[in-house]
């Protein structure tokens, strides 16, 4: 079955920095990426996807990209601000729907 | 998008019983999925609930204790049964759909202590 790796697990940046998070993934089947934010005591909330027909998709100061060929892909959060501040979780999903989740990165933004 | 309602939030049970949750969503859907996660950890998929089929269980999952029903397209249940204290987790369901048109929606979840 699929199986997802992230890092790092936890990740601190100064406010107003760039702040990166990488994923791999075994199952070259997979075709679906979704990233998630997760706020304490709330549930996760999609922020951004990426299909396996496109290497990169940017919304606002969230982009993904997508390596294919490596089945490595990565969330990048630009000009970094508090509310940033959150849980965030790859995934990987390919014909049978079901997503599979990366252990998760807890990432700081710094005053 | 689909929205879902989750019940219940949070209970506190005791070991040795069983708890049902339930997650209706609003618009009809083909599969529905169960997860599990544990204090500061990360989603592990229980289950993957079809209508009209018995659910697909993922390894380390068994239906004995986690009983699924999935009577219709809007709903589903989770039983999580003869619990102990290793069971005390959130719950989420998931189904396809949010209001961003793509991509997969939670339950608000439910947070389940055993004691």
């Amino acid at each position: 079955g699929e199986n997802v790796e992230q890092h790092p697990s936890t990740l601190s940046v100064q406010e107003g920095d760039s702040a990166v998070i990488k994923c791999t993934y075994s199952d070259s089947a997979s075709n679906y990426f979704p990233w998630y934010k997760q706020e304490l005591g709330k549930r996760p909330q999609l922020i951004i996807d990426i299909r396996s027909n496109v290497g990169e998709k940017k919304d606002q100061r969230i982009a993904v990209t997508l390596n294919k060929t490596a089945k490595h892909f990565s969330l990048h959060i630009t000009e970094t601000q508090p509310e940033d501040s959150a849980v965030y979780f790859c995934a990987a999903s390919h014909r049978d729907d079901k997503i599979i989740f990366g252990k998760g990165t807890r990432l700081h933004i710094l005053p | 998008s689909a929205v879902i309602s989750q019940k219940p939030s949070r209970d506190i049970c005791q070991r040795g019983t069983s708890l049902t949750i339930q997650c209706q969503v609003d618009s009809q859907v083909t599969m529905m999925f169960w997860y599990r996660q544990q204090p500061g950890q990360s989603l592990t998929l229980i289950a993957t609930a079809n209508q009209g089929s018995e659910a697909t269980y993922e390894s380390g999952f068994v239906i004995d204790k986690f009983p699924i029903s999935r009577p219709n397209l809007t709903f589903s249940t989770l039983t999580v049964s003869n619990m102990s204290p290793e069971d005390s987790s959130i719950y989420l369901c998931s189904v396809e759909g949010t209001s961003r048109g793509f991509g997969y929606t939670f339950g608000s979840g439910t947070r389940l202590t055993v004691v």
